[in-house]
């Protein structure tokens, strides 16, 4: 079956250090999105990509980075991880509909803790 | 860009009883109205959404409704059960954007 996938589900790191999460869909998406999860913040965007090649800044994109080399994954990569990016990632994806806006399906999240 | 707000951030209703939550958004171009459904530890899961050109969509217990001229939209669910306690997020989104603007999620309990 299609899906989308994120590894890894869990990761401990140190401030400083460079952390690179996957996210990976099999639906041949187009649409890709990275948000983060922060109690009382709701889900906030971080990156978005409307196909290979194609990237965009998010509402809190600053310290983040993203990559799409081709339609199946969208690697999110935190350049030098502060414990303000202790959150709870998900990936997310959609058709291109034209000119109506499609669905997104959520990845099952990765739980990052920078310490 | 686009504002989303929610209330409640938390309400707990009786079994049996009906659930509603309320969702504003800023801009009037917005077309498009999900609501996810985010049980603990797992990925938010849509349950229902909303295009502009109608003004209410059920599907069995839920069911959402959309004022345009108010620009808000509310999410019910009648008769609620046990397992509908998780936390609710509504979302808005422009034409061609597929971007979501999101609100910051009602937490609902449902007392057996």
């Amino acid at each position: 079956d299609a899906e989308i996938t994120q590894s890894p589900r869990h990761k401990i790191t140190e401030t400083g250090r460079q952390v690179t999460l996957a996210c990976h869909q099999t639906w041949n998406h187009n649409n890709m999105f990275w948000y983060r999860q922060d109690l009382g913040h709701g889900l906030r965007l971080i990156h978005y990509s409307y196909g290979v090649q194609d990237t965009n800044k998010g509402e809190v994109s600053d310290g983040y980075s993203v990559s799409r080399s081709n339609t199946e994954d969208l690697p999110l990569t935190l350049e030098s991880a502060a414990s303000s990016q202790t959150s709870v990632y998900f990936c997310a994806s959609s058709v291109l509909a034209g000119t109506s806006t499609d669905t997104q399906y959520f990845g099952p999240g990765t739980r990052l803790t920078v310490l | 860009g686009e504002n989303v707000e929610q209330h409640p951030s938390t309400l707990s209703v009786q079994e049996g009883d009906s659930a509603v939550i309320k969702c504003t958004y800023s801009d009037s171009a917005s077309n498009y109205f999900p609501w996810y459904k985010q049980e603990l530890g797992k990925r938010p899961q849509l349950i229902i959404d909303i295009r502009s050109n109608v003004g209410e969509k059920k599907d069995q217990r839920i069911a959402v409704t959309l004022n345009k001229t108010a620009k808000h939209f509310s999410l019910h669910i009648t008769e609620t059960q046990p397992e509908d306690s998780a936390v609710y997020f509504c979302a808005a989104s422009y034409p061609d954007a597929n971007q979501f603007y999101f609100g910051t999620g009602t937490s609902l309990t449902v007392i057996p």
